[in-house]
């Protein structure tokens, strides 16, 4: 069974600092969707970005960016220039084959100003 | 108006009490599915159907039904409601031309007393 792991419960960055969050993932599939979802204390679900593991490119949506390693089964996200809006707990997530989507426990992420 | 919507947003029951958590989208997706939070635990699949005639089981469908009356709709029973019950349900949509994101919902907050 695929799992997902965040093993980072909570971190901390300065404000307009750079921050990566590690996400690593166990399949023995080789065709997968992989996510990152932001949950700010509104509580909902908000897709930060995605990447699909037959692509080679690493996922880029402005200030957010993935670093993919799939050999290493490794998703990890970069936030570059921190802000106070990205405050939130953020989950890693997984889709493989048959349709379902596991999560990661998630990180906290805490921007100090 | 939001895409995906869920009632009630928040809920107070007893022990042994039958509660129903509904769920509406205006996406036009075929895949819906329902998930709860707990803390620690990141979001863990309950239940998840891919048309009006496929529902399938998730990782923790112990304890809950569903029921997908139309496409738009998804909703989640819990038969008699026991306190561990208690957590943040979400109702989340896909469809598989979107590259299998996934669209959530605001979230249900369920105290079970």
């Amino acid at each position: 069974a695929q799992t997902v792991t965040q093993s980072q419960p909570e971190m901390s960055v300065q404000e307009a600092e750079t921050v990566t969050l590690s996400c690593t993932y166990d399949t023995s599939e080789s065709d997968y969707y992989l996510f990152w979802y932001k949950q700010p204390p509104s509580r909902q679900m908000i897709l930060v970005i995605r990447q699909e593991a037959y692509k080679q490119q690493n996922a880029t949506e402005n200030r957010f960016s993935v670093n993919f390693q799939k050999a290493a089964k490794s998703f990890s996200l970069k936030i570059s220039d921190s802000q106070l809006g990205d405050a939130a707990m953020y989950f890693c997530a997984y889709r493989g084959r048959d349709d379902k989507i596991i999560f990661g426990k998630g990180t906290r992420l805490h921007i100090l100003p | 108006d939001a895409d995906v919507t869920q009632t009630p947003r928040n809920r107070i029951t007893k022990t042994g009490k039958r509660i129903m958590l509904e769920c509406s989208q205006t996406k036009g997706h075929d895949r819906m599915y329902w998930y709860r939070q707990d803390p620690g635990l990141g979001l863990r699949l309950i239940y998840y159907s891919f048309d009006v005639k496929d529902i399938n089981k998730g990782e923790i469908s112990d304890g809950y039904s569903v029921s997908r009356q139309a496409q738009a709709k998804f909703s989640l029973s819990l038969e008699s409601a026991i306190p561990n019950q208690t957590a943040l349900y979400f109702c989340a949509t896909s469809d598989r031309l979107e590259q299998e994101t996934q669209y959530f919902g605001p979230g249900t907050r369920l105290l079970v007393l």
